[in-house]
């Protein structure tokens, strides 16, 4: 299995509404990245975690708060958005450290916010 | 991490070779060249990383100058499905912070029939 699986694919919400995106990955990694493209622009980078620790945070507001129940999983809780955090929402995972890292980002195929 | 630069855009025919350069003039001795594409509305997805070696792989090559400030990534028979665009990245190897890889602007290829 080298899939990064992403859920929802889509998603509307309003500016109240709390929502979470979904990230899930059964190859081991233990590197897990959140990133945030918009349209015609580069993904940039928000969080990552390694070995299930919050290991960077690109100054991204709080209201969007990521969470690593485990190896496996990701998540990234959203509250109180805005319609400009309207983007695809791509997720990631590498190999840690270790003989097995290659340093290749393995990506999903992202979720896609429309907060209105 | 170092800072790429990579042309907006290129066109190239079908069937022949396409030849991405990318610079990166302040790449660090330990830092390493890696390149993704991304064809419309999917994840990016990986093509081939190198150090100072030139790499081959089933999808592409890749040459490092030898001061290793710019690199080129060669698709040697183009296809259609070979439209997107191409993100040229330098990143630390071993990094303990499981790695910073932060995307440039990219080269959008066209390949034409």
């Amino acid at each position: 299995d080298t899939e990064v699986t992403q859920t929802p694919k889509h998603l509307v919400m309003g500016m109240t509404n709390k929502k979470s995106l979904k990230c899930e990955q059964h190859m081991g990694h233990r590197a897990m990245y959140w990133y945030k493209q918009k349209a015609k622009k580069p993904p940039e980078l928000m969080f990552v975690y390694s070995y299930e620790k919050l290991s960077i945070n690109e100054s991204v507001p709080s209201r969007f708060s990521p969470e690593c129940p485990n190896s496996s999983l990701l998540n990234l809780h959203l509250h109180a958005l805005q319609p400009e955090d309207s983007a695809l929402y791509l997720c990631a995972s590498s190999h840690g450290k270790g003989p097995k890292n290659t340093g290749e980002l393995f990506f999903g195929e992202g979720s896609r916010l429309t907060v209105l | 991490d170092a800072k790429t630069t990579q042309p907006p855009s290129m066109d190239c025919a079908e069937g022949r070779a396409a030849n991405l350069p990318c610079n990166h003039s302040t790449i660090s001795g330990n830092e390493y060249v890696y390149w993704y594409r991304q064809i419309h509305s999917q994840g990016p997805q990986y093509i081939i990383h190198g150090l100072k070696n030139n790499e081959t792989n089933e999808m592409a090559s890749l040459i490092i100058t030898e001061d290793r400030k710019s690199s080129t990534l060669i698709l040697p028979h183009a296809t259609l499905r070979d439209t997107a665009v191409y993100y040229c990245i330098v990143r630390l190897y071993f990094n303990t912070n499981a790695g910073k890889s932060t995307f440039g602007d990219g080269t959008t290829l066209t390949v034409k029939p």
